[in-house]
């Protein structure tokens, strides 16, 4: 069975700080990630996926993530954060078709001025 | 158009209801989803269609019925709800990745 994990559930972090969301997966298969970013009252945006190919994705908004297969990993990263990024982050893993999705508990990222 | 639409944004029922949440895509996606969100929890997968047919029910109860009229039109017919099934309602259409829609915010009194 697969399953995701996200480590923090709050990530509180000050203006154009670097941050670092992370993300472990459990999967027997081959997997597909993701993560989606959701900002209060609105549905869920991609912000970047991991389907095959290079191990650093590049995603929307300066974001990117780093797929680690050793370590079961996919932390999100960005060099310097704005307040607009305060948002729920959820990394997500696909089971079969990429719109059958197993998502983590979330990360509340608070950027602080 | 790389959009999907819900309708309404917003819904208060009472538990002795008939309602329905609607949702449009017309990216030619064969591949449709409800999903559940609680307050401050994931999104948690609920049915599946794929090229207009039901292809995952995740053991939801009788009282929440989809229906996929064609491939461009997901509806989630509602009757008889719980206090407890107040959430965020998600549709979502894929290919590569998963386009989520802005969410009914369902409130059951």
């Amino acid at each position: 069975a697969q399953s995701v994990t996200q480590l923090d559930s709050q990530v509180p972090v000050f203006e154009e700080a670097p941050v670092e969301l992370r993300c472990n997966y459990s999967s027997s298969v081959s997997v597909y990630l993701f993560w989606y970013v959701q900002y209060p009252n609105q549905g869920l945006q991609l912000l970047l996926k991991y389907l095959s190919g290079s191990t650093l994705v590049k995603g929307i908004n300066g974001f990117e993530a780093e797929f680690n297969k050793s370590q079961t990993s996919f932390h999100l990263r960005k060099p310097s954060v704005h307040i607009s990024d305060t948002a729920e982050y959820f990394c997500a893993v696909s089971r079969g078709s990429q719109g059958n999705l197993i998502f983590g508990k979330g990360t509340k990222l608070s950027v602080k001025p | 158009d790389t959009e999907v639409t819900q309708t309404p944004k917003h819904l208060v029922m009472g538990m002795t209801n008939k309602k329905s949440l609607k949702c449009e895509q017309h990216m030619g996606h064969r591949a449709m989803y409800w999903y559940k969100q609680k307050a401050k929890k994931p999104p948690e997968l609920m049915f599946v269609y794929s090229y207009e047919k039901l292809s995952i029910n995740e053991s939801v109860p009788s009282r929440f019925s989809p229906e996929c009229p064609n491939s461009s039109l997901l509806n989630l017919h509602l009757h008889a709800l719980q206090p407890e099934d107040s959430a965020l309602y998600l549709c979502a259409s894929s290919q590569d990745w998963a386009f989520f829609g802005q969410g009914t915010r369902l409130t059951v009194v």
